[in-house]
């Protein structure tokens, strides 16, 4: 039973457009969320997180939005670049030492 | 310092073979993990240590061991692996239990079994 759901497994966007992507969560529980981008055969990289008590995180072109009551966040990259081609990860967690759950990630493809 | 540091980046090793591989953080987080990541698949958490010790273990076969020498280091050996255990080592750490901070990861090792 998948707790994180990126129901996307690729998308494509024009350089200087936004990006988009989505994740939806099952598990009430989890109290904050995170994206993580990851390049072929590196670890994946923190992007940018949110706490379940907001509902809306801006860090530089990238921002989370989060709603609760839907379960669902989206990260949203504006203006898009092609340097931003990578996989996305959306991963949920509990405070503590509990391990996130990640999705299965979103391909963003950004075209010059 | 936000680095998780891991070693070796690429590993070829038969399936006879012992190796290990290290993951080292000088954050002062005290939870670290091993996941395992095959291509085009979200990170597989493998274990968890939580002030040293295992806390959790998601069933993995015994030809992987885990060790946390100290709250610093992270090692996992492998032994008699199989080719299907080829993928991206990946070992994260993470903040303490009052602070719901991101998990930071390292940049993996390349393991391929032959």
């Amino acid at each position: 039973d998948q707790q994180v759901k990126q129901n996307s497994p690729s998308l494509s966007v024009q350089e200087g457009r936004i990006s988009i992507l989505n994740c939806d969560y099952t598990n009430s529980m989890f109290d904050y969320f995170l994206w993580y981008k990851k390049y072929p055969a590196e670890g994946p990289t923190f992007l940018i997180s949110i706490s379940s008590i907001k509902d809306k995180n801006e860090d530089g072109r990238f921002t989370v939005f989060l709603n609760k009551s839907a379960k669902h966040l989206s990260l949203h990259i504006v203006p898009s670049q092609p340097g931003d081609s990578a996989v996305y990860f959306c991963a949920a967690g509990n405070s503590g030492n509990t391990p996130l759950v990640f999705g299965k990630g979103t391909r963003l493809s950004v075209i010059a | 310092d936000t680095e998780v540091t891991q070693t070796p980046k690429h590993l070829v090793m038969g399936m006879t073979n012992k190796k290990s591989l290290k993951c080292e953080q000088h954050m002062g987080h005290r939870a670290m993990y091993w996941y395992k990541q095959k291509a085009k698949k979200p990170p597989e958490l493998m274990f968890v240590y939580s002030y040293e010790k295992l806390s959790i273990n998601e069933s993995v076969p015994s030809r992987f061991s885990p060790e946390c020498p100290n709250s610093s280091l992270l090692n996992l050996h492998l032994h008699a692996l199989q080719p299907e255990d080829s993928a991206l080592y990946l070992c994260a750490s993470k903040g303490q239990a009052e602070r719901r901070t991101e998990a930071f990861f390292g940049q993996g090792t390349r393991l391929t079994v032959v």
